[in-house]
């Protein structure tokens, strides 16, 4: 039982490339969530998936697409990337409405 | 504007003493409050959370406490370990799928 796993660990692109982070989650959850964590920011949600099918916009979703490919996997994109998206992106997945469960992050510099 | 507030980035204790974190809230709307851990390199994991119909909730060394009418709470470890240094975010939910997040305050404790 993995939990949930992103990919890749360390990213680095140049300002305009584009890219993937990949989720899944092996718990069978019904809702997954991306977020940013930034310095002093605390984390902050991106998109996120109430159930497979649906996907919402949350606090900072520019910049950003998402897509809910089955229950299991939740992949963000950058279409497009700025410096500003450098950050630590990290996926998480629960069933209790409350109750997050975490991926290890993913490092992202855009230089 | 962020609803979810930790005005402590940093706190020291010294080992087997108390420590406490603080967090105040905003939007009378939220419900339910969690306290999340967080280790360098590795994405927040649970550790306690509590309904607003309570005002305390308690787990083992870990006592969270809610006060409503100040839009507070607080988490209380008691004895502090140096396993307990770490990151620790405030969150909060309205009965939706989102959690706000405060900016976190990070726990040293000292041998």
């Amino acid at each position: 039982n993995a939990g949930v796993t992103q990919t890749p660990k360390f990213q680095v692109l140049k300002t305009g490339q584009s890219m993937t982070l990949q989720c899944a989650q092996d718990m069978n959850h019904n809702s997954m969530y991306w977020y940013r964590q930034d310095p002093g920011m605390g984390l902050r949600l991106i998109y996120y998936s109430a159930s497979e099918g649906t996907t919402d916009k949350g606090e900072v979703p520019n910049g950003y697409n998402v897509s809910r490919l089955n229950k299991r996997e939740f992949s963000l994109r950058l279409e497009s990337a700025a410096p500003s998206q450098t950050s630590v992106y990290f996926c998480a997945s629960t069933t209790s409405f409350y109750e997050q469960y975490f991926g290890p992050g993913t490092r992202l510099t855009v230089t | 504007d962020q609803q979810v507030k930790q005005n402590s980035p940093s706190l020291s204790v010294q080992e087997g003493r108390i420590s406490i974190l603080n967090c105040d809230y905003t939007n009378s709307m939220f419900d339910y409050f969690l306290w999340y851990k967080k280790y360098p390199a590795e994405g927040p994991t649970f550790l306690i959370s509590i309904s607003s119909i309570k005002d305390k909730n308690e787990d083992g060394r870990f006592t969270v406490f809610l006060n409503k009418s100040a839009k507070h709470l607080s988490l209380h470890i008691v004895p502090s370990q140096p396993g307990d240094s770490a990151v620790y975010f405030c969150a909060a939910a309205d009965n939706d799928y989102k959690l706000s997040f405060g900016a976190g305050t990070t726990v040293t404790v000292r041998a």
